[in-house]
């Protein structure tokens, strides 16, 4: 089976500072990534995407970086806002199935 | 918000009943996943359909069976519900093409499902 993991379940940040949200992921043959947002309640939404044949992309104030020689994904958030606390999760997708790792929490102090 | 629509919202049941989920989209997207949700664990998927008539397991698949008979509905049934299918269950539909290639899973706002 797929194997997508957070390094940190929780990260506590002052607002204003950035963030910086890591994954690990398994299967070097998936060729699509996301980040999700999920807030207590809600369904994850989604953030930013990346393919297996790009770097780096970048969002409004989010920025999902793809090192695909370990493993490893990665989303920052800058200017970090109260709103911004939530859970994310990042996924990754092979053969049309989405693979989810186990969330990391996002406290945002003000 | 994508056109997604689950059912019903909230159930309690009782162990041993047979319980259906039911997500409709609007969205004509082929691919509709059905996935649960436990502290600790993330989401999981349950089963997955790539089209009419057309399902597949998933990694949590054991309890559970599903049916899709139109495009626009999935649906989950616990045909004799135990107290370890206590979840909250999330539908997703997606969608891949030559034109757009690979695009995320969009969700709905989920089921709390309480097995007693």
């Amino acid at each position: 089976g797929e194997s997508v993991g957070l390094h940190l379940p929780t990260l506590s940040v002052q607002e204003g500072d950035n963030s910086i949200i890591n994954c690990a992921y398994s299967n070097s043959a998936s060729d699509y990534f996301i980040w999700y947002k999920q807030e207590s309640g809600k369904g994850p939404q989604f953030i930013i995407d990346i393919r297996s044949n790009m770097d780096k992309r970048q969002g409004q104030r989010v920025t999902v970086l793809l090192n695909k020689t370990v493993k490893h994904l990665s989303l920052q958030i800058a200017a970090t806002q109260p709103g911004d606390s939530a859970v994310y999760f990042c996924a990754e997708k092979h053969f049309n199935k989405f693979y989810f790792g186990s969330g990391t929490k996002l406290n945002v102090k003000p | 918000d994508a056109g997604i629509t689950q059912s019903p919202r909230h159930k309690v049941t009782e162990t041993g009943t047979p319980v259906t989920l039911r997500c409709h989209q609007t969205e004509n997207h082929r691919y509709m996943y059905w996935y649960r949700q436990d502290p600790g664990h993330g989401l999981r998927l349950i089963h997955y359909s790539y089209g009419v008539k057309d399902t597949d397991k998933g990694e949590v698949s054991d309890g559970y069976s599903v049916s899709r008979s139109k495009t626009e509905d999935f649906l989950l049934t616990l045909e004799s519900a135990t107290s370890s299918q206590t979840s909250v269950y999330f539908c997703a539909i997606s969608e891949s093409s030559l034109t757009r290639g690979n695009t995320e899973a969009f969700f709905g706002q989920g089921t709390r499902l309480t097995v007693v």
